[in-house]
């Protein structure tokens, strides 16, 4: 069975602190995906690779960088959490030729105090 | 205007009855189509694909796109409570997931 791995369910987090999300998949997925997900506001893409080593900014990096060393692993990073980086984020895998067919995790739930 | 609008619902209906999802678009160039289910606590999972206009058929649910509308739907035949769910549309003009645009999503309580 195709898994996509969130390393946490919950966080909370301090305003200032630095928070990296840990996202795995067991697929030999190309591409990997980061998003946040907000009421009345849907799906946002934050960042995006195609390939290890590699990044392309989504719809809204600002506060966000994200890091991809293995093909299986992709990390989101919070390099100052703010209040407004509440939310629920989504990590999602495809294959290359099947980019839009996404497999995602089962979410992290940050909360910044 | 919203590339992509979604009733949020909610939208609650008994055991058995037909439902219907639906979200329109303003993107004349959107010819891929998606429907995601998302359960509570759960990330969404790809439950139907349709490329350009027509209807697919998977089991109970059929995703239909009207492109002359900009319009497009999910069907639910025979409805059971584990459909209750948030139901996401998602579109794109081309592919590459980096492109896709989602609805906001329907939430959906089917009652036993």
């Amino acid at each position: 069975d195709v898994k996509v791995t969130q390393s946490s369910r919950y966080l909370v987090k301090r305003t200032g602190e630095k928070v990296f999300l840990e996202c795995v998949q067991d697929m030999d997925h190309e591409n990997m995906f980061w998003y946040r997900q907000d009421p009345g506001l849907g799906l946002r893409l934050i960042y995006f690779s195609y390939d290890v080593k590699m990044k392309e900014k989504g719809d809204i990096p600002e506060g966000y960088s994200v890091s991809r060393e293995k093909k299986e692993r992709f990390s989101l990073i919070l390099e100052s959490a703010s209040t407004n980086q509440t939310s629920m984020y989504l990590c999602a895998s495809s294959f290359r030729g099947s980019d839009e067919k996404l497999f995602f995790g089962s979410g992290t739930q940050l909360s910044v105090l | 205007q919203k590339e992509v609008e979604q009733d949020p619902g909610p939208l609650s209906v008994p055991e058995g009855a037909i439902v219907s999802l639906n979200c329109t678009y303003s993107n004349s160039a959107f010819q891929y189509f998606m429907w995601y289910r998302q359960y509570s606590r759960k990330g969404p999972e790809l439950l139907m694909y349709t490329y350009s206009s027509g209807n697919k058929e998977d089991g109970r649910f059929t995703a239909q796109v009207d492109k002359s509308s900009k319009y497009i739907s999910l069907f639910i035949r025979d409805s059971q409570p584990s459909d209750s769910a948030t139901y996401l549309c998602a579109m794109s003009a081309q592919t590459g997931a980096n492109n896709l645009f989602f609805g906001t999503g329907t939430r959906l309580t089917v009652i036993p």
